[in-house]
């Protein structure tokens, strides 16, 4: 069954960065996109961005577009989200998901655990 | 970006209750629109793709509908582990948006 396993809990002082990996299981890592997502204490859902499996091309929404960093290494079925600098505000549970599409229609079915990234001094 | 506004923010219920949940969007974003439940403490699971496609393997009481730019997310009869938070996505153009999310508690 398709899984996606992430990595632990960081704790990072503001201005450093932050390196979070999502392994996956159970299916052709080439064949589908990885997109991340994260959720700051009590609030909603914020996506992130996506990078493709295959061939590690990426798309961020335009708030991560310079601090964000996506990317895969295929040959370990593994995608990383790295953060930097980190503000405060960064502090949130960021989670990765795995993207499938029916009638054209894109979504995230396959979801890793989440990984707490706290900032503080 | 494509705002999507989720109402009511919360609402209190009772197990039985029909629960019906609309989501909005700013602008035309076809059927691409899905739903999500999420439980504190877990990441969220994949309800309804498509506006109404329901996900194998999640309760058949779960139902959505599109009328325009307005969604909906229908329980019919809300069981005691219904009770979570709800966000709808638009996945028609990027940067992907999530509503704000609903809770659904105990009344």
């Amino acid at each position: 069954q398709v899984n996606l396993v992430q990595s632990g809990a960081e704790v990072k002082k503001p201005g450093a960065s932050v390196k979070v990996s999502c392994k996956a299981s159970g299916y052709n890592f080439n064949d589908n996109y990885i997109h991340w997502v994260r959720q700051a204490p009590g609030q909603g859902l914020e996506w992130m961005g996506w990078i493709n499996g295959k061939s590690g091309a990426t798309q961020y929404a335009e708030k991560f577009q310079y601090r964000a960093t996506l990317t895969r290494d295929a040959s370990v079925r593994t995608a990383y989200m790295e953060l930097s600098p980190l503000i405060y505000d960064d502090t949130a549970v960021y989670y990765c998901a795995r993207m499938d599409s029916n009638w054209a229609v894109e979504y995230l079915q396959y979801w890793g655990q989440g990984t707490l990234v706290t900032v503080s001094s | 970006d494509i705002q999507m506004t989720q109402s009511p923010s919360s609402l209190s219920a009772s197990v039985g209750d029909r629960v019906t949940i609309t989501c909005r969007a700013s602008q035309t974003i076809s059927y691409f629109l899905n739903w999500y439940q999420q439980k504190p403490g877990k990441a969220p699971r994949l309800l309804i793709s498509g506006a109404s496609s329901l996900q194998s393997g999640v309760p058949s009481r779960f139902s959505g509908s599109a009328s325009g730019t307005d969604f909906t997310l229908s329980i019919s009869s809300l069981q005691p582990e219904d009770f979570a938070t709800y966000y709808c996505q638009q996945s028609s153009s990027s940067p992907w948006t999530f509503g704000q999310g609903t809770r659904v508690d105990i009344k």
